[in-house]
């Protein structure tokens, strides 16, 4: 069974600075991996999808990697802002087999200090 | 469009009622999912449907819990009876099939928060 985990699970950064949260899987064989903006309250908002046979994607202030064979993914958001903080989730969509769709891991609750 | 719609946002009801939590996806989304989040456990898959067939309910915790799609539009989450441990916060999502991505781009619904009493 697919499993995703997060690490840290909580973060507080001063303004302006860089930083990247980890992401984790058991199972290498996916179809892709999305992470997951949430903000208190509210449902998710998507924020990029790596395809399996990606590396990266980027948007805006937002870069994320993918590395299939060590189960790994990052998320690295660049000069970071108060509007940033939420709770950062990732997620793995796993190739057939049990439940389909997308195991999430439990987020990084991220707080950017003014 | 106004995105995925959730109804009711809240609804606090006893043990022993039946709980009907509705969704409405985004036009022309072929996919439709019921998600459970706590804090202990994150966010679970419950159910999804494909072109409003329910492909796999394995996450359905019990019996007491069902879900229909009787259209492309709608789609609803019935638990009865309810159970205090069923407070959560069901999500519905929706989502069009890409073509190198089995479900694509989840978009989410704010959610519904139940209490159960």
């Amino acid at each position: 069974k697919q499993e995703v985990t997060q690490i840290p699970a909580a973060l507080s950064v001063p303004e302006g600075e860089n930083l990247v949260l980890n992401c984790s899987f058991t199972d290498s064989a996916i179809y892709n991996l999305q992470w997951f903006r949430q903000d208190p309250g509210k449902g998710l908002t998507s924020l990029l999808l790596i395809q399996s046979s990606q590396r990266e994607q980027t948007s805006g202030r937002l870069n994320a990697s993918l590395d299939k064979s060590s189960g790994r993914s990052t998320l690295y958001i660049a000069a970071s802002q108060p509007g940033d903080s939420a709770t950062y989730l990732c997620a793995v969509e796993v190739l057939g087999g049990g439940a389909d769709g997308l195991t999430f891991g439990k987020g990084t609750h991220l707080i950017i200090q003014p | 469009d106004a995105g995925v719609i959730q109804s009711p946002r809240h609804e606090v009801t006893e043990m022993g009622q039946e709980v009907t939590l509705r969704c409405k996806p985004i036009s022309g989304h072929d996919y439709l999912f019921w998600y459970r989040q706590t804090m202990m456990r994150g966010l679970e898959l419950l159910i999804y449907f494909n072109n409003n067939v329910p492909i796999d309910d394995s996450g359905m915790p019990e019996d007491r819990f069902s879900a229909k799609m009787p259209n492309a539009s709608f789609s609803t989450l019935k638990i009865q009876p309810s159970e205090p441990r069923d407070s959560a916060v069901y999500f519905c999502a929706s989502s069009f099939q890409a073509k190198q991505s089995r479900t694509g781009e989840l978009f989410f619904g704010e959610g519904s928060r139940l209490t159960v009493l």
